[in-house]
């Protein structure tokens, strides 16, 4: 089953606007990341935020997490159309040896020209 | 920067055959990974490997089996493809995970649209 969740599940801005999406979880957490895929491609990395972490950014990106709400949220600040794409968040799962991630279904945001 | 391969983009193969699915990562790493995507359900995990010959069955393993004979190349393989295996087959790799810090970022191929007929 999937660990998180993502909300909108579909979000369109216009050119230069703020989109947000947010990030609900289920159980604790070491780490939730945040991933794009633009269309037809695969996934790629945009941000890890530990769990004794409140917020992160990296470039137009700023990432929060509330870990008593089990929630997290991701700012895309200026939108481009470049920045047309789907986003998941992705949280750790323990294993006996290792980790695993559990993604979301996504957020899918269109930035109109 | 990681580089993760996938043999093909399209494939298009008939119920019944027998399907391998390739994957090769350049980047040492010892876990990989094959998912697949489906509309509303985003990736679920098929099976994963920490190491050479070592496998792990994910969430949903049935229909499918992998084998990792060098560590750089990670296979998936329908062994009788049906209908219901249409979808998009993503693989990933990533560094071990950091003990209590959890998972490594993962590195995706491009995927692989799979129509079986």
């Amino acid at each position: 089953s999937q660990q998180g969740e993502e909300d909108p599940q579909a979000l369109s801005i216009q050119e230069g606007e703020n989109a947000t999406m947010n990030c609900s979880y289920k159980t604790s957490i070491n780490n939730l990341q945040w991933y794009r895929q633009n269309s037809g491609r695969g996934l790629v990395h945009l941000i890890l935020i530990r769990s004794n972490e409140r917020e992160k950014h990296s470039g137009r990106l700023r990432v929060t997490l509330d870990t008593s709400k089990k929630s997290s949220s991701l700012l895309i600040t200026a939108s481009r159309a470049a920045d047309t794409a789907s986003y998941f968040c992705a949280t750790d799962v323990p294993l006996i040896n290792d980790y695993k991630l559990s993604f979301g279904a996504g957020t899918t945001v269109t930035v109109r020209a | 920067d990681v580089k993760v391969t996938q043999s093909s983009r399209y494939l298009v193969k008939r119920t019944g055959e027998k399907v391998f699915l390739e994957c090769v990562q350049d980047m040492d790493h010892e876990n990989m990974f094959w998912y697949r995507q489906d509309p509303g359900l985003g990736l679920r995990l098929i099976y994963f490997s920490y190491d050479v010959k070592m496998k792990e069955k994910g969430d949903i393993p049935e229909g499918y089996s992998v084998s990792r004979e060098k560590k750089e190349r990670f296979s998936l393989i329908l062994e009788s493809a049906s209908t219901n295996q249409t979808s998009m087959y993503l693989c990933a790799s990533s560094e071990p995970g950091q003990g209590s810090w959890g998972n490594q970022p993962q590195h995706f191929g491009d995927g692989t649209r799979l129509s079986i007929l």
